[in-house]
Order: structure tokens, then sequence, then C-alpha cells
């Protein structure tokens, strides 16, 4: 059985702040990583991806990954209320045909 | 780039009624589409794997007869819920991929609501 792993929060952070999620994986094969954000009563919008250990910026977001760990975490800096979200952590078993395995999320609340 | 539309966005209806719901990509061609199920406070969950042409893969759990998917085409799939009652009210939500291993587009989703 595939587990992805993630706290379910909520997790509160300042406004301004950095926001760390972090997901672990059960799947050493697992080949790519994403990290989608979902309002409340919408459907998953794409952050991030990365496939390779390290880091990865994309503006205010950074996504790290350590395969040795099975770890994979997402960075949001100078925190907005508006990054009110739940923040989905999903892996991706190239073996089982671009399926993609979903933690819980992990709901984030930005204060003012 | 990567737009993924998915009508209706909400369906109320009898039990008893089938239902259709639609999953196109505006802007590219959709080599695979997923159809996920969402309830309240909880993950998505893989209903089942459509690929173009070919008959749809299911995830263990799901019934294929009342869970109809047909790929006619590079740009759209469809869901029908036959047959539908109370516990089939969920989030339907669609998503789409053009090349392998690139993301998955999800579409807006479907709040679908059996009476």
């Amino acid at each position: 059985q595939k587990e992805v792993e993630q706290n379910s929060g909520p997790l509160s952070v300042p406004e301004g702040a950095i926001a760390s999620l972090n997901c672990t994986y059960s799947d050493r094969g697992s080949q790519s990583f994403f990290w989608y954000r979902q309002y409340s009563g919408k459907s998953p919008e794409l952050i991030m991806f990365i496939y390779s250990n390290g880091d990865k910026e994309d503006g205010r977001f950074t996504a790290q990954l350590n395969k040795a760990s099975q770890y994979v975490s997402l960075l949001i800096r100078d925190s907005q209320p508006s990054d009110s979200a739940t923040y989905l952590c999903a892996v991706n078993d190239k073996g089982g045909g671009n399926k993609l395995t979903f933690g819980t999320g992990t709901q984030l609340k930005v204060e003012l | 780039g990567a737009v993924v539309s998915q009508h209706p966005s909400r369906v109320i209806c009898k039990s008893g009624t089938s239902v259709k719901i639609e999953c196109r990509s505006l802007d590219f061609q959709a080599t695979t589409m997923f159809w996920y199920r969402q309830f309240p406070k909880q993950s998505l969950m893989l209903m089942a794997t459509s690929n173009e042409g070919s008959k749809a893969t299911y995830e263990q759990g799901v019934e294929k007869d009342k869970f109809l998917i047909n790929h006619a085409s590079l740009t759209l799939s469809t869901l029908t819920v036959t047959s539908a009652h109370p516990e089939d009210s969920s989030f339907y939500i669609c998503s789409a991929i053009s090349l392998i291993d690139q993301p998955q587009h999800f579409g807006d989703g479907t709040r679908l609501s059996i009476l």
C-alpha cells in the first residue's frame, strides 16, 4: 500500500512569516512529487512539482526533495492571507501509469 | 496554458437518475484523463484512469458498471454516474495530462447532490 503522509493541521502562521509544509511517502520507487493548493469547495491547483533531490524555487514557493529520507516539503515565504488553503502533497510512481497518490492535506491559516 | 474545463459545476437530481459529467482539455491534447471523487474533509480518491480510444482502468472497489467512462477523443472524457443514489453525492473532479511525466491539471469539479 503506497502511502503519502501529511500533518492535517491546521498550521497557523502570521502574515509575512515562512510557512513550512511537510510530506513523507512510503514508496521508494516514487519518481515525481507535486504540491497542489485547494481552497475550500474548489478543485486542486498545481503549485510546484519536483523530480530531483534538492531545492526548486518559484517565486515565494520552494519545494525541497530528499529521496533518501523519502521526504518532500513546501516552503512559502512572505505568507499572505490568500495563501490560506489546504495543501495537498501528491506522489507519482512512474510504474503506476502516471497515477498520483495524494496525502490528506495540510490546512494552512495565515493570520493578520 | 493547460486548461481543463469540467461541466456541469453542480448537479442536484433525484435518486435513480443518471448524470453525465464532461471533462475537456481546452488548449492541449490529453493522452490520459483521470477521474477522482472527494468526500468532505477527505483527500482525493482516484476512481479511474482514462486513455483515449481504450477502456478505462478502474481502481479497486469502483464499480465500472455504475461509473461509465468514455474517452472518445484527445480532448474529451465523460463520466456517467448511472442510477445515482444519495451515497453517490460527492465532489467529482477530472484531471488531464498531455505528455508522460507532465503534471496533472484539474478541472473545476462537479458537485453532485442526489436527493
